[in-house]
């Protein structure tokens, strides 16, 4: 069975960072394209980043409201995934989810609360 | 970055309703268009991807087609679990952007 599970989230003040955390099981995690995904407070989906296989060049993308601020890795030998987020503004606040998938996002983590307020 | 519009952002409908969803792209996507559905408190679940092919495992009542910019998600005979919100999503190209939503509640 695939499972995603988050972890990290908190609450932090402007300015500051956080990383949060993706375990995944039950399928090959080294072939996977994975991507960030984020709902702030009574808001739609948002689209975060996301990383491709290592066999497929490994690389990032990132929307622009998080690029520079936001990095996203993987550490294929332990199957996590991560977002590194910096310089954290009060509209970073929302669930993120980790969610697997080459175009469609077919598995999701149960997502985890990050927020930011002073 | 490709813009989705979907609508409408809300809708009432009675158990046994069929249900039609349209999401627009601001630019042909061909058929790299993907449906979720979340549910209040859960994660979103990814119900048709490729315009139109049914993900393993969800009901037959569901059903998209399109091609280009303009596609439809159908929900034949709505049942009580199918309450929740919908989002479209284009998978052409990055920024992998999401439509606003559209949240069915009972009438």
């Amino acid at each position: 069975e695939v499972q995603l599970v988050e972890s990290g989230g908190g609450l932090v003040k402007p300015g500051e960072s956080l990383r949060v955390s993706c375990a995944a099981s039950g399928f090959t995690f080294s072939s996977a394209w994975m991507s960030w995904v984020r709902q702030a407070p009574g808001k739609g989906l948002e689209w975060v980043g996301r990383i491709k296989s290592k066999n497929d060049g490994g690389t990032t993308d990132y929307a622009a409201p998080v690029k520079g601020r936001f990095t996203i890795s993987r550490d294929d030998s332990n199957n996590m995934f991560f977002l590194q987020m910096k310089s954290l503004k009060t509209e970073d606040t929302a669930v993120y989810y980790c969610a697997s998938g080459f175009w469609a996002l077919g598995a999701w983590g149960q997502g985890t609360q990050v927020s930011v307020s002073s | 970055d490709i813009q989705m519009t979907q609508s409408p952002s809300s809708l009432s409908a009675s158990v046994g309703d069929r249900v039609t969803i349209t999401c627009r792209a601001s630019q042909s996507i061909a058929t790299f268009l993907n449906w979720y559905q979340q549910k209040p408190g859960e994660a979103p679940k990814l119900l048709i991807y490729g315009a139109s092919s049914l993900q393993s495992g969800v009901s037959s009542r569901f059903s998209g087609s399109g091609s280009g910019t303009d596609f439809t998600l159908t929900i034949n005979s709505l049942q009580p679990e199918d309450f929740a919100s919908y989002y479209c999503q284009e998978s052409y190209s990055t920024p992998l952007t999401f439509g606003g939503g559209t949240k069915v509640d009972i009438k």
